[in-house]
């Protein structure tokens, strides 16, 4: 059983269009997690979530919003594409702030 | 600002000996720092956290240290072995009860049989 899951695993779009990617985990962690990792393979926290608070890193652009349906879902929508997004984006989750268990990753390509 | 390096990007071992990788940090007091592994194409997968009272921790053939007045952590890797060839991160946690980590760049280590 995976414990947490994203789709799709690959994304190919075209500058300026909107997507979502979805995360699920079934770990029963009461905080999400979303970060970047860019071509240098840096890994950079995008946001973190619990079922009280959304913590947004202040360098991700607003075209970038998360939203979480309950607690075992947390999906991340992006407007407006742009080329500078291509990345492969982690999503992760860990009860408080014990351990984080990642996400197998969405590799996002913008053409 | 914020800093956390390590120190290699690449680090390449003989088969057998033991693997050591750096990780300093500036401006953090953190509560505790973490140790990631990351195959290509994988998320990074948990291996050992160290709390900041704690000098030593053992998993197997790792050992992690943690000197909080050198702000540096020392991951070991003893009897390396090539399956442990993979991307190394060290996090820290950043604070503020955030549950937010914040990673290092990485090291790649080879093991060369």
């Amino acid at each position: 059983d995976t414990a947490v899951s994203q789709t799709p695993k690959y994304l190919v779009t075209q500058m300026g269009n909107d997507k979502s990617i979805k995360c699920e985990q079934n770990l029963g962690h009461d905080t999400m997690y979303w970060y970047k990792q860019d071509s240098k393979k840096f890994l950079k926290i995008m946001f973190s979530y619990n079922n009280k608070e959304l913590i947004i890193n202040e360098t991700v652009p607003n075209r970038f919003s998360p939203k979480s349906p309950d607690k075992a879902h947390l999906n991340l929508h992006i407007n407006s594409l742009e080329l500078g997004d291509s990345a492969v984006y982690f999503c992760a989750s860990s009860s408080q702030g014990d351990t984080q268990y990642f996400g197998p990753g969405t590799r996002l390509t913008v053409l | 600002s914020q800093k956390i390096e390590q120190n290699s990007e690449a680090l390449n071992i003989q088969e057998g000996k033991t693997a050591t990788l750096t990780c300093n940090y500036t401006n953090y007091s953190p509560a505790y720092l973490q140790w990631y592994r990351q195959d290509p194409g994988r998320g990074p997968v948990f291996l050992l956290l160290i709390r900041e009272n704690e000098k030593e921790k053992r998993k197997e053939r790792l050992k992690v240290t943690f000197d909080t007045t050198l702000k540096q952590s020392l991951f070991h890797i003893t009897a390396s072995q090539p399956a442990d060839s993979a991307t190394y991160l060290c996090a820290l946690d950043s604070g503020a009860g955030s549950y937010q980590l914040t990673f290092g760049k990485g090291t790649k280590l080879s093991v060369i049989p």
